[in-house]
């Protein structure tokens, strides 16, 4: 158990409603990432924080923001859901010393109707 | 061109068999990481092993074994002793560079494995 609980798990919205996922964590760890998983391209990195208010693009960024005014919250936005973002939300956790490994939450499903 | 690239989108075997998982990777960056990781039906993530491009003997984990062949940019995934549990998505994932890209993975499209009794 890497300390990271995911909120919520489940959401299904309505085009062009702004969502808000929470990746909470308890462990204190600086480093935090959001990723996509979407069949056929398996995990993509949407956003990451090296720490509080330090946070910048991954791969697939473009209609998402984040936030980390604590250490332990990394807050995923979408401003204005779109049916492309339909999708599993997986935060993760480095911890240090663990040869880089990437302790996942348990994901959220959104749904964008 | 793909980064990471999982040729084999579905596998079986019996149980108390190995298998063996592709995945080749490519990169020009000397400093890099590979990593495999388990997604069962249940969804959650599971790190299983980890190769540094550095790294002079292949990594074990338990059951899992990586064998990492630099030359020909392969790090493919041996389970030995099939169990039912291990059926499951498995996914390879690549770190490009050093500290600055720490945590930033990017994965294959994994490998459904399927483990008959």
């Amino acid at each position: 158990d890497a300390g990271i609980t995911q909120s919520p798990r489940h959401k299904v919205t309505e085009t062009g409603t702004p969502v808000t996922l929470r990746c909470h964590q308890t462990e204190n760890h600086r480093y935090m990432y959001w990723y996509r998983q979407d069949p056929g391209h398996g995990l993509r990195l949407i956003h990451y924080s090296y720490g509080v208010k330090d946070t910048d693009k991954g791969e697939v960024s473009d209609g998402y923001s984040v936030s980390r005014s604590k250490t332990e919250d990394f807050l995923l936005t979408l401003e204005s859901a779109t049916s492309s973002q339909t999708s599993v939300y997986f935060c993760a956790i480095s911890r240090r010393g663990t040869n880089e490994k990437l302790f996942f939450g348990s994901g959220t499903q959104l749904s964008v109707l | 061109a793909q980064k990471i690239t999982q040729t084999q989108p579905g596998m079986f075997v019996q149980e108390k068999e190995a298998v063996t998982l592709d995945c080749t990777y490519d990169t020009s960056d000397p400093s890099y990481g590979l990593f495999w990781y388990k997604q069962p039906s249940s969804g959650e993530m599971i790190f299983l092993i980890y190769q540094g491009s550095y790294d002079q003997q292949n990594a074990t984990e338990g059951r899992y074994s990586l064998n990492f062949q630099k030359a020909r940019k392969s790090a493919n995934l041996v389970i030995s002793a099939s169990q039912l549990g291990d059926s499951a998505m498995y996914f390879c994932a690549m770190r490009e560079g050093g500290g600055t890209s720490y945590g930033k993975l990017t994965f294959g499209q994994g490998t459904i494995l399927t483990v008959h009794p």
